[in-house]
């Protein structure tokens, strides 16, 4: 079955540590994004990827970073320099280009605790 | 940038009565405003989508509906069943889906009351 697979689901770590989610998808989908989702705050923009080897910074970049060596590949980093990066994360992809339907397609998220 | 306020952030409605969610949004260049629905525990997932084409969209007991003028957008589900309750987000993008990634509302916690 075609999807995106997130892992681990939850994961916990220490201040100071840096911790990467990953994020695969095998719908053959161009464009990847990372979302973080805090209750009450609905789900906000980290990093997004339109090709390999190419991304940009969403609307809270600082402390993340990520990379895309492969297509159905966008792993996650979050650094130590992250200040509050307790939260749910999302992964989503879709195609890109002419002819798309704009529909994101999530994984089923992971969820970090920061102890 | 673009900004999307939603209201209510909670809803509670008896089993078989109707829910609304409503939307606003800021850029009025935006042309894409889909809605996903998130169970517990999951992901978000579309459920129905909207352009600044069209004024309204139905599917089966949920509908959408678009005022550009005025820049919102809501949510109709008729005929409420337990299997709504979840969490329901409205989103906009200018670029007719997304690839720069949709702006999201704050999310509308819908309780279905049997």
């Amino acid at each position: 079955d075609g999807g995106i697979t997130q892992s681990p689901k939850y994961l916990f770590r220490k201040e100071g540590q840096n911790v990467t989610l990953s994020c695969e998808q095998n719908l053959n989908h161009d464009a990847m994004y990372w979302y973080r989702q805090d209750p009450g705050q609905g789900l906000r923009l980290i990093y997004y990827s339109q090709i390999v080897n190419d991304f940009q910074k969403g609307d809270i970049a600082e402390g993340y970073s990520v990379s895309r060596e492969k297509k159905e590949s966008f792993p996650l980093t979050v650094t130590s320099a992250q200040k509050n990066p307790t939260a749910f994360y999302l992964c989503a992809s879709t195609f890109s280009g002419q002819g798309y339907s704009g529909e994101l397609f999530f994984g089923e998220g992971s969820r970090l605790t920061v102890l | 940038g673009e900004n999307v306020e939603q209201h209510p952030s909670t809803l509670s409605v008896q089993e078989g009565d109707s829910a609304v969610i409503k939307c606003t949004y800021s850029d009025s260049a935006s042309n894409y405003f889909p809605w996903y629905k998130q169970e517990l525990g999951k992901g978000p997932q579309l459920i129905i989508d909207i352009r600044s084409n069209v004024g309204e969209k139905k599917d089966q007991r949920i509908a959408v509906t678009l005022n550009k003028t005025a820049k919102h957008f809501s949510l109709h589900i008729t005929e409420t069943q337990p299997e709504d309750s979840a969490v329901y987000f409205c989103a906009a993008s200018f670029s007719g889906g997304g690839a720069d990634g949709l702006t999201f509302g704050k999310g509308t916690h819908l309780i279905i009351q049997p």
